[in-house]
């Protein structure tokens, strides 16, 4: 079956415009979650969704950063007014939200903010 | 605060030995534990899962997990060159959330 998939695969933009990065999750998978891992460093946590539950937005650096996942499924994790130190690569995953259960990772979204 | 420690590395060993990964956690009700591999610009792959104390096998892979220690290992044996990659270690406590090391770069040189 189809992994994560995501979109764009890189994208270029000017330094105070807004972009918006896509997530894909596996078919089924009820808990999504966006990172954002900056050049040679770990993964940061970023936002959370369970289900219908309200997300958990505790990894959200700033309120420019904001995410929808609609329908239960596709998400969308926007920039607003980007910055330079938001360039980095954004990675989406899905779990089945089952205790124990790992996630997987999508290919992720190479963001270069000029 | 949660935390999971992992030595950055670069850790390098010739082909064919063991190459043995260390990371500790300090949040003592973590459930599940994970080995992920992330080759250069590529985005994390999970090869592991160990949930109860002890040795788990798959492959040329084998991940321990000592709970009183609050210590979780991934051995490699018969380390390949195409092994060299950074191997993120993942904590799950009471909830769905996974805190995740820094990762170990791994060198097998030929």
């Amino acid at each position: 079956g189809a992994g994560v998939s995501q979109s764009p695969s890189n994208k270029v933009t000017e330094k105070g415009k807004d972009v918006e990065l896509r997530c894909d999750p596996i078919s089924g998978h009820t808990a999504l979650y966006w990172y954002r891992q900056s050049l040679g460093q770990g993964l940061e946590f970023l936002i959370y969704f369970q289900g219908n539950s309200a997300p958990d937005k505790s990894g959200l650096p700033s309120d420019r950063f904001s995410a929808e996942r609609t329908g239960g499924s596709v998400s969308t994790l926007t920039i607003q007014r980007t910055q330079q130190e938001d360039s980095a690569v954004y990675l989406c995953a899905s779990s089945l939200g089952l205790a124990g259960e790992g996630q997987f990772f999508g290919p992720g979204t190479r963001l270069t903010v000029l | 605060q949660k935390e999971v420690e992992q030595n950055s590395g670069p850790l390098s060993v010739p082909e064919g030995a063991i190459a043995s990964l260390n990371c500790t956690y300090s949040d003592r009700g973590s459930q599940s534990f994970f080995w992920y591999r992330q080759y250069s610009g590529k985005s994390p792959e999970l090869i592991m899962s160990i949930y109860s104390n002890g040795d788990k096998e798959d492959g040329r892979f084998t991940a321990q997990l000592n709970k009183a220690s609050q210590y979780v290992s991934l051995l490699i044996r018969d380390s390949q060159p195409s092994d060299s990659a950074t191997y993120l270690c993942a904590v799950r406590g009471a909830g769905n959330m996974l805190t995740f090391g820094g990762g170990t770069r791994l060198m097998v040189k030929p």
